[in-house]
């Protein structure tokens, strides 16, 4: 059973559109993060987000954590190729271990 | 600076053998921990050292075990490989351990498949 569930597990889209993808857990986390990884590679780090309520904003790129820290979305605008990927959340829990969800596989077409 | 390195890339092995895994973190970083990805599960923590000593473990068989080095390589260990074992093993390098903001870098993973 996931502790980390995300939504949608598939999303293909055309460039240019917008798209929001969702990270949702019935516990509270200390601290959230979403990585993205590329096939081949190992997921790289985006954004960290440990304030409930907290945005923030990274270019095209924007994460949410929900108020009360059990979830959170990422939005992405005007979405090119480049962004193709498998999007991860991971969160953490009171002794700062990380749990990472099964992830949003994005494909982004020219 | 080099990045996080994993040893060897890909690996084919057959049920009931064994397997060792490296993992060479960053210049520096004293923390790593190891993953284990597949497609239905995502990325499971499977255990994290630091300084040498195992500080984390996750739900995985006591078959399932690795170690730390003096100069912070790693090495994890499957014993009794069984079919499910198949998956990408990742591992990931930190500058210390835990806090929400301790950044964990990722090597390229080793893709395990076992017959």
């Amino acid at each position: 059973t996931q502790l980390l569930e995300q939504s949608p597990q598939f999303l293909s889209i055309q460039e240019g559109e917008n798209l929001t993808v969702y990270c949702n857990s019935s516990s509270v986390f200390s601290s959230l993060q979403w990585y993205r990884q590329e096939p081949g590679e190992g997921p790289v780090l985006l954004v960290t987000v440990v304030t409930g309520g907290e945005v923030k904003k990274l270019k095209r790129l924007t994460f949410q954590f929900g108020d009360a820290r059990k979830d959170s979305s990422l939005h992405i605008t005007a979405a090119q190729p480049g962004d193709t990927g498998l999007y991860l959340c991971a969160g953490g829990y009171n002794n700062n271990d990380m749990r990472f969800g099964a992830g949003t596989r994005l494909t982004v077409k020219p | 600076k080099a990045g996080v390195t994993q040893t060897p890339r890909y690996l084919i092995k057959t049920r009931g053998q064994q397997v060792t895994l490296s993992c060479s973190p960053i210049s520096g970083h004293r923390s790593v921990s190891w993953y284990q990805q597949t497609p239905g599960q995502g990325l499971q923590f499977l255990f994290e050292y630091f300084s040498e000593t195992q500080r984390n473990k996750g739900n995985f068989p006591g078959r399932f075990s690795g170690r730390q080095f003096s100069n912070s390589r790693s090495e994890m260990n499957v014993s009794t490989l069984e079919l499910g074992d198949s998956a990408l093993y990742l591992c990931a390098s930190s500058l210390t351990a835990g806090g929400p903001y301790n950044e964990q870098f990722f090597g390229p993973g080793t893709r395990l498949t076992v017959l």
